[in-house]
């Protein structure tokens, strides 16, 4: 079966610009998550969507940040304006069983806000 | 709330030799998944091996292994027979045995294996 495809893989803008990453999750599977990832620490939960309907934004900062799942497929993440500190890789990973933990993760997007 | 602690940042071995990554986590749930997953500089995240908690027995995939300690909270992985293919940064990582339940990281440690 194809991945979690990601776009783009790399993106550099300046501070206070705007910025979007897309996720095509694995057919068939349910939820979607975007995880933030900080050189040199773990993945950390943005936002997980069940269909197209958000789960869990709590950790999402929603004034700088949105995302949308259209039509429960296709996921958009998008910055607006940027900030030095969200320089990180965003990754994306979608499951199909909720409970068994098997998450399929694509191979993310480095933003470098300069 | 969930906490992972991955205490070794960075650790290295010789090929063919075996290593240990520690991980300890601090959960008041009962049921959980605890993984291991592994992040080459391709960024991909793939999963090395995974253990439901309500399970006694150690889970083992080919040359992965862990030691499951309940009691005392730890989860470290066992890597055999170490391969260059290896080196890469592995994160533990921890799920609550609910629907929709999100994955909650360590920091990693970063694990080089010398030829």
């Amino acid at each position: 079966e194809a991945g979690v495809a990601q776009s783009p893989r790399y993106k550099i803008i300046e501070k206070r610009q705007s910025v979007a990453f897309w996720c095509n999750p694995i057919s068939g599977h349910a939820t979607l998550y975007w995880y933030q990832q900080i050189l040199g620490q773990g993945p950390k939960l943005l936002i997980q969507f069940q269909n197209n309907g958000v789960v869990d934004d709590s950790q999402l900062p929603k004034d700088r940040f949105s995302a949308e799942r259209l039509k429960g497929v296709d996921s958009t993440l998008k910055i607006q304006p940027a900030k030095l500190e969200d320089s990180a890789v965003y990754l994306c990973a979608s499951s199909l069983d909720l409970t068994n933990g098997g998450y399929t993760f694509g191979s993310g997007t480095r933003l470098t806000v300069v | 709330a969930q906490t992972v602690t991955q205490s070794q940042p960075e650790m290295s071995v010789q090929e063919a030799e075996t290593v240990t990554l520690s991980c300890t986590y601090d959960t008041s749930e009962s049921n959980y998944y605890l993984f291991w997953y592994k992040q080459p500089p391709s960024r991909q995240m793939i999963l090395v091996i995974r253990q439901e908690a309500y399970k006694q027995q150690n889970a083992t995939e080919n040359r992965f292994s862990v030691n499951f300690q309940k009691a005392a909270k730890s989860f470290s992985l066992k890597i055999s027979d170490s391969q260059l293919g290896d080196t890469a940064m592995y994160f533990c990582a921890f799920m609550k045995y609910a629907s929709g339940s999100r994955l909650t990281f360590g920091e990693g440690t970063q694990l080089t294996v010398n030829p």
